[in-house]
């Protein structure tokens, strides 16, 4: 069975602060990694797909890596608009999605 | 600018009535998904649907149903509604080509109160 966690489950950070969210996995033939990002009361909005141990992803202040047991999510100098719940999941050869429950970021001026 | 329309934000309904809802999708896209979404659980698996009046159980399936006879739409039916249902609603879909990677493209939610 696939198997996603998450940590922290909550993170504070000061404006400017720069930090890393991890993301475990366990899943038999990866065919992708998934970051998404959730505002509170909306559904989750894509942001980065790594396909392969070793490769990066980046979008302003956020970079994904991927090895081939974790993922993490590094926020380098964040600002308030970055607050929000970030999601990983991890899909196998069946397309279905096996998602983290989540780290909720907070982000204060 | 492609989407997932869930037909209601905010539903209220009453232990023991039949709820629907929808979903509609217009990327033609082949797969559809049901999550029901909790503090501290994560996204959790309810249905999902490969094709047409095709389905197939999630993870928690139990107290719910499913249809899907058009490609766009697919609907999650509470067969009668209890308290514990109470929960956000996720519908997503995606496509089974391979030059989009964006694995599944997310509705905004049904927040649905039981009581």
């Amino acid at each position: 069975e696939d198997q996603v966690t998450q940590s922290p489950e909550a993170l504070r950070l000061q404006e400017g602060e720069s930090s890393s969210l991890n993301c475990s996995y366990t899943v038999s033939g990866l065919r992708g990694l998934f970051w998404y990002r959730q505002d509170p009361g909306k559904g989750p909005e894509f942001l980065f797909t790594l396909y392969s141990a070793g490769e990066e992803k980046e979008k302003e202040r956020l970079k994904a890596t991927l090895t081939k047991k974790e993922s993490f999510l590094h926020i380098t100098a964040p600002k308030p608009e970055d607050s929000a719940t970030y999601l990983c999941a991890v899909q196998a050869d069946d397309y279905k999605l096996s998602f983290g429950a989540g780290t909720t970021v907070t982000v204060r001026a | 600018d492609v989407k997932v329309t869930q037909s209601s934000r905010y539903l209220v309904k009453r232990t023991g009535e039949k709820v629907f809802l929808e979903c509609v999708q217009d990327m033609d896209h082949e797969n559809m998904f049901w999550y029901r979404q909790d503090p501290g659980l994560g996204l959790r698996l309810i249905y999902f649907s490969y094709d047409v009046k095709m389905k197939e159980k999630g993870d928690i399936p139990e107290g719910y149903s499913v249809s899907r006879e058009k490609k766009e739409r697919f609907s999650l039916i509470l067969e009668s509604a209890s308290t514990n249902q109470t929960s956000m609603y996720l519908c997503a879909s995606s496509s089974v080509r391979t030059d989009q990677p964006y694995g599944y493209t997310f509705g905004s939610g049904t927040r649905l109160t039981v009581v």
